[in-house]
This record gives C-alpha cells, structure tokens and sequence, in this order.
C-alpha cells in the first residue's frame, strides 16, 4: 500500500484568490489523480497527472482553472485559481501503482471559500 | 457512459447486526471494482479490491462479492459495530484509457450501539 500525505489538510479562503495543494507518496507510483467531493456527493474526477507533461483532463475541468504539476513520480500539486464559493469542497490525491490495481487515496483537503 | 449506483443511500441498523450494502454499474466492461469507506469530512480508506476475474473477495468480517454480467456487488458486514459507522463507497475501474474510476452515490451507515 501506499501512505499519501496531502496538505493543508484544511482551509478557508478569500473569493478571488488561489490555493495550491500538496500530494507527498511515500513511493514512487505510475499514476495519480485529483478528484473533487462537493458537499453531500460522491468523488467526481478533475484529471490526471501525468509526470513530466500536461495533466489530461476530464470534460468539465480546464486547465486555467485548475493547473497541475507533477515534477516526479511520488509528488503532485493542484492549484484551485481565482476561487468563489462554488469552489467549496474535499479535495483528494489517489495514486496507483500499475494498470487494474488498488487505489488510494489521501485524507483530503477541506477547502472553503468565502 | 458508467453509471454507478448504490442502494440505499442510508442505512441504521443496531449493534450486531449483519448487513449487506448493494452496488450497481451499467457497464459490464470493468476491470475491477473497489469497496472504500470514509468517515466524515476525511479520506477514503480502500477496504476491498475485487479483479474483474473474481467472484468475491474476505478481510475480516468485510465480504465483498462481485457478479460482472449482471452489473451488481454487494458489501457484507458481519456483525456490525458502532466503529463501522461511516459511509461506504463502490468505484469500478473501467476499461478505457487509463482505467478511469467511476464512484458510485454511496451509503450512509449508522451502527446504533
């Protein structure tokens, strides 16, 4: 298994500014994901991030919104820009280590925007 | 499109109690399929990975079963206990691209002592 550290764990923001959040594994893994749990419902996935090259998106997440970086194969950032309260919700890391295997994922970031 | 589906959404049971929490997907074609639980306003904790070659999967008193052709799994919880009390997740992993992982709605479980 792996042991997935995300930080900050929380936080409450100004509407208008920009979070970036950390994603620390304790191995290295091939693929990580960035999902997003807004309150009451389920995980919805924003991209993946791939090491050395653009995140690959999913329809309704674009880059300028949410810009990834994922310098080498156990880190990850995500960065929420320009942010207003619609933007309230867990964030979460997953990782997994080869094609049809577990995922994990991070405890989340609880994040609010007022 | 996969769309996953549990029912119910929420569940109260006593203590003791064996229970079994359903999942549904509409696309045969996954690769595996994955029980997590997460507490309130944390992560997900990964309890169970069934292949998509097997028909269930044990740890502890977590059985978790799985019939591809049919779209269902089910989540038994034996004996349960206040500390179960969380809400349970099903994703499965279907086979497109890099395996994307689609969640289901969850249920809420409460464990009343």
């Amino acid at each position: 298994s792996a042991v997935i550290s995300q930080k900050p764990s929380r936080d409450i923001c100004q509407r208008g500014t920009s979070l970036t959040i950390q994603c620390q594994v304790d191995s290295q893994v091939t693929m990580m994901f960035w999902y997003r749990q807004q309150p009451g419902q389920s995980l919805t996935l924003i991209a993946t991030a791939n090491q050395g090259s653009e995140a690959t998106y999913e329809s309704g997440f674009v880059i300028d919104k949410f810009p990834i970086s994922r310098p080498n194969l156990t880190f990850s950032t995500l960065t929420v820009s320009n942010m207003s309260p619609e933007d309230s919700s867990i964030y979460l890391c997953s990782v997994r280590n080869g094609m049809n295997t577990e995922a994990f994922f991070g405890q989340g970031t609880r994040l609010t925007v007022v | 499109k996969q769309e996953v589906t549990q029912i119910p959404a929420a569940l109260s049971v006593p203590e003791g109690e064996n229970l079994v929490l359903n999942c549904s997907f509409t696309d045969s074609a996954i690769y595996n399929l994955q029980w997590f639980r997460q507490d309130p306003g944390k992560g997900l904790t990964s309890l169970l990975l069934i292949q998509s070659s097997q028909r269930e999967q044990t740890s502890g008193r977590l059985n978790a079963s799985l019939d591809k052709s049919s779209g269902r799994s089910t989540l038994y919880i034996a004996a349960s206990q206040p500390g179960d009390s969380a809400t349970y997740l099903c994703a499965v992993s279907v086979k497109e691209g890099y395996q994307k992982v689609t969640f289901g709605t969850g249920t809420k479980l409460q464990v009343i002592p």
